[in-house]
């Protein structure tokens, strides 16, 4: 069964940092792009951030470009989101999910049930 | 960035009705060299992540019933539920994926009348 598990939220104050991981099973971590998606309390969807099946390339969204870092170790069929200098907007649940090449990102055929993140002093 | 919108913000609709959802994007999601719309349609339930339902606008996922059904091209699209049951209560999104950063509409909530 394909699973993606996400892990590494919690309570973090501003200005302050979080490693998001996502463990992938049941399918060949590196032939598919992933992504990060997140969902503030009561809202709808944001891209984050996508990166190539080898690494090869990562993109992101205006609002997390130069905070967050997107990273992936094959050989661990794990996905990473490292977040730095985190805002109160940063508050979401951030959901892992599976694009369908590993050049392409495309639409979204499996996701995690999400890791929830939230920035307060 | 592509802005998606997508209308109505919510929708009720009697049990066997007819249901639809759009979705406009602010540039064309259509690639010419594929001549494929970029376009996708994720289901979400309380408490549960999205599911891909309908991608390249008018491909149904695997396991998702015949009641859904996408259409559209270019920068207009629409997700209609031929005969709303339900299980088909939940939020709408639509997703380009045609550039990076990749959008979501904001979402349409589908509810029973």
């Amino acid at each position: 069964e394909v699973q993606l598990l996400e892990s590494g939220g919690g309570l973090v104050q501003p200005g302050g940092s979080l490693r998001l991981s996502c463990a992938a099973s049941g399918f060949t971590f590196s032939s598919r792009a992933m992504t990060w998606v997140r969902q503030a309390p009561g809202t709808g969807l944001e891209w984050v951030a996508g990166i190539g099946g080898s690494g090869g390339w990562t993109k992101y969204a205006d609002s997390v470009r130069g905070r967050f870092t997107i990273s992936r170790e094959n050989s661990k069929n794990t996905l990473y989101l490292q977040m730095n200098s985190l805002r109160g907007e940063d508050s979401a649940i951030y959901y892992c999910a599976r694009g369908v090449t590993a050049d392409t990102i495309w639409y979204l055929d499996v996701w995690g049930r999400g890791t929830l993140v939230t920035v307060s002093s | 960035d592509i802005v998606m919108t997508q209308s109505p913000d919510s929708l009720a609709v009697s049990l066997g009705e007819r249901a639809t959802v759009n979705c406009k994007s602010s540039q064309n999601v259509l690639y010419s060299s594929d001549n494929k719309n970029y376009l996708a349609w994720y289901q979400q339930k309380p408490g549960q992540p999205p599911k891909l339902i309908i991608y390249w606008a008018s491909t149904r996922e695997s396991g998702v019933p015949d009641r859904f059904i996408g259409s559209g091209s270019g920068t207009d699209f629409t997700l209609t539920v031929s005969s709303l049951q339900a299980e088909d209560v939940a939020v709408y999104y639509c997703h380009q994926y045609y550039d990076a950063p990749h959008t979501f509409g904001q979402g349409t909530k589908l509810e029973i009348k």
